[in-house]
């Protein structure tokens, strides 16, 4: 069964710019998670999308946004790109997201360079 | 809010050897996950090995073993016969117990582990 995918692997932006990072979750699996990477924060929670809803969100500006589709796809989106942007965002799938299929499996990552 | 805290950033251990890793966590449930991810340098992360709050048995998976310590909010994990392959960025992590809307993991912000030969 193939992994977590995630797309692109690597980006460079500059400023004020917007971005589209997109994950595909392992083939069955429902729930798909978002979390940001940076040396300085750690990992953080940005959100997750559970059947094409938002269920759980952290703590992010509004400029961090995304959807899940129908076929469990997701995509996150960055409006308005700034230098503190920069890090490596994680995608995570799981099945269910409750106490059912608890484990999340993870993705590559994109690493976004933000210039 | 629930906070997961690893005291040591890096560690070292000689190939073979057996080697602890700490973490600490906060939180005021009673049900909770605790996890133990690790992220080679390849950067894809994977699960080591989990621990549910209601079973007072450590979680065992081969060479990793934890010890969970409930009441002091405390999870170690120990790699027993370390392997060069073992070198990575360890990640300590909690989930609520009830998923949903709080089924995001919560993670301390690492141990970077090195294995010398």
């Amino acid at each position: 069964k193939a992994g977590v995918t995630q797309t692109p692997r690597y980006l460079i932006k500059t400023r004020g710019q917007q971005v589209t990072l997109s994950c595909s979750p392992i083939s069955g699996h429902r729930s798909v998670s978002w979390y940001q990477q940076t040396p300085g924060q750690g990992l953080q929670f940005l959100f997750e999308y559970f059947s094409e809803t938002q269920r759980n969100k952290g703590n992010f500006p509004g400029r961090f946004s995304g959807r899940q589709f129908s076929n469990s796809r997701s995509e996150m989106n960055v409006s308005t790109l700034e230098l503190g942007d920069s890090a490596l965002y994680l995608c995570a799938s799981s099945l269910a997201g409750t106490n059912q299929g608890l484990e999340q499996f993870f993705g590559p990552g994109t690493r976004l360079t933000v210039l | 809010a629930q906070t997961v805290t690893q005291s040591q950033p890096e560690m070292s251990v000689q190939e073979a050897e057996t080697v602890t890793l700490s973490c600490t966590y906060d939180t005021s449930e009673s049900d909770y996950y605790l996890f133990w991810y690790k992220q080679p340098p390849s950067r894809q992360m994977i699960l080591v090995i989990r621990q549910e709050a209601y079973k007072q048995q450590n979680a065992t998976e081969n060479r990793f073993s934890v010890n969970f310590q409930k009441a002091a909010k405390s999870f170690s994990l120990k790699i027993s016969d370390s392997q060069l392959g073992d070198a990575a960025m360890y990640f300590c992590a909690y989930r609520s117990y009830y998923g949903g809307s709080q089924g995001n993991l919560i993670f301390g912000k690492g141990t970077k582990l090195s294995v010398k030969p």
